[in-house]
């Protein structure tokens, strides 16, 4: 059973514009989220996360909403540019679980049109 | 400062052979990590080491074996591969946990036939 979902496997996006991309989860156990974004031929780089104790977290053109009660979380890229063209994983750390481990979505692939 | 580096970047084994994927980390990370990435799959944790001395089972471990050699690398061994290990494996490394940032390898893509 996936525990984090993302449920969009591709998304295109004109330049300029904004981004949304989308992650449901399961887990109640769940208490800190976050997004990487992955080059092809690459390893995943970290991009932003957010804490179960907040709302929003903010890093320049990337912010992340957290929706606790309808256990959803969302990356917005504004504005969006063709260099953010890459796969974009959702990932889940379980409190319950030890703090080593985090739980990942199947990533939603994002292009940027110019 | 590499961060993390991989060997080999690809693999072709067959069925039953074995070998080992080495990983390194120069940012005096406590804590490393290997996933694999199946097409169309999210990121699963194989094993991971909390610290130096350390090694603990993650989501699919079976037919895996790790080994924390010092606090710099962590080895992935596969006794006795099999077409279902065909997969990229990361290794990536933290400073202690999953509420710090990982810093992911490039991957080793291997390819059991």
């Amino acid at each position: 059973d996936q525990q984090v979902k993302q449920n969009s496997p591709s998304l295109s996006v004109q330049e300029g514009r904004i981004s949304i991309l989308n992650c449901d989860y399961t887990n109640s156990m769940f208490d800190y989220f976050l997004w990487y974004k992955k080059y092809p031929a690459e390893g995943p780089t970290f991009l932003i996360s957010i804490s179960s104790i907040k709302d929003k977290n903010e890093d320049g053109r990337f912010t992340v909403f957290l929706n606790k009660s309808a256990k959803h979380l969302s990356l917005h890229i504004v504005p969006s540019q063709p260099g953010d063209s890459a796969v974009y994983f959702c990932a889940a750390r379980d409190s319950g679980a030890g703090s080593y481990q985090l739980t990942f979505g199947k990533g939603t692939k994002l292009s940027v049109i110019p | 400062n590499a961060g993390v580096t991989q060997t080999p970047k690809f693999q072709v084994l067959k069925t039953g052979q074995s070998m080992t994927l080495q990983c390194a980390q120069d940012m005096n990370h406590n804590s490393m990590y290997w996933y694999r990435q199946d097409p169309g799959m999210g990121l699963r944790l194989i094993y991971y080491s909390a610290s130096e001395g350390t090694t603990d089972k993650g989501e699919v471990p079976n037919g895996y074996n790790v080994s924390r050699l010092n606090k710099r690398e962590f080895s992935l061994r596969l006794e006795s591969a099999a077409p279902s290990q065909t997969s990229v494996y990361f290794c990536a490394s933290s400073e202690q946990g999953a509420l710090y940032e990982q810093y992911f390898g490039p991957g080793t893509r291997l390819t059991v036939t």
